[in-house]
């Protein structure tokens, strides 16, 4: 069965400073591997995805994530955070290629000034 | 805006009243879906429906009732609700049923019962 862990559900980081959000992920078969978005009373939006081509995935917003099989991570990166990326993250993953998505717990991403 | 419109977006209702959640979307999609967001936990898939079929019903209590009459609209009718029930419900619309594509979600109902 796939799982998706989320190392930190709090993460703080200054403005213009690297964003590092941590995904490792469980799964039998090859996964396809999601990172969404929610800002404060939104609904989720996508922020990348990985689907078996390049492992390194670029994403709106300045986002990117590597996809790292030996390691099975996928963490989300930043170069320069901003303010407005003040957000909750999900990483995600499909369970067993049905479009339907398994979830980690979030991790809520403080920037500060 | 992504195309997935939520009704109402707060709602608050006593444990014995019924009330109905609407989903709208006019992106052509084919598959639509009901998750539950809870504090402290992950979202949780609810029910899953692909052209108008109910595909999936992930152990959900039967107060919670989906509907889809056709493929752009997806209900979720409740009703005797307990406390724990409160979360924010989260509805979502994909073409079709596989990983490759991308699931769009609405901005959720703000569910409270009291």
């Amino acid at each position: 069965a796939q799982s998706v862990t989320q190392l930190g559900s709090h993460v703080s980081v200054s403005e213009g400073a690297l964003v590092l959000l941590r995904c490792n992920y469980s799964s039998s078969v090859p996964p396809y591997l999601f990172w969404y978005v929610q800002y404060p009373n939104q609904g989720l939006q996508l922020l990348l995805k990985y689907t078996s081509a390049a492992t390194l995935v670029k994403g709106i917003n300045g986002f990117e994530a590597e996809f790292k099989k030996s390691e099975t991570s996928f963490h989300l990166t930043k170069p320069s955070a901003h303010m407005r990326d003040a957000a909750e993250y999900f990483c995600a993953v499909d369970s067993g290629n049905t479009g339907k998505l398994i979830f980690g717990q979030g991790t809520t991403l403080q920037v500060k000034p | 805006e992504t195309g997935v419109t939520q009704t109402p977006r707060h709602l608050v209702m006593g444990m014995t009243n019924k009330k109905s959640l609407k989903c709208e979307q006019h992106l052509g999609h084919n598959a639509m879906y009901w998750y539950k967001q809870s504090a402290k936990k992950p979202l949780e898939l609810m029910f899953v429906y692909n052209f108008k079929e109910q595909t999936e019903n992930n152990s959900v209590p039967s107060r919670f009732s989906p509907e889809c009459p056709n493929s752009s609209h997806l209900f979720l009718h409740l009703h005797t609700l307990q406390p724990e029930d409160s979360a924010l419900y989260l509805c979502a619309s994909s073409q079709e049923m596989t990983m490759n594509t991308e699931a769009f979600f609405g901005q959720g109902t703000r569910l409270t019962v009291v």
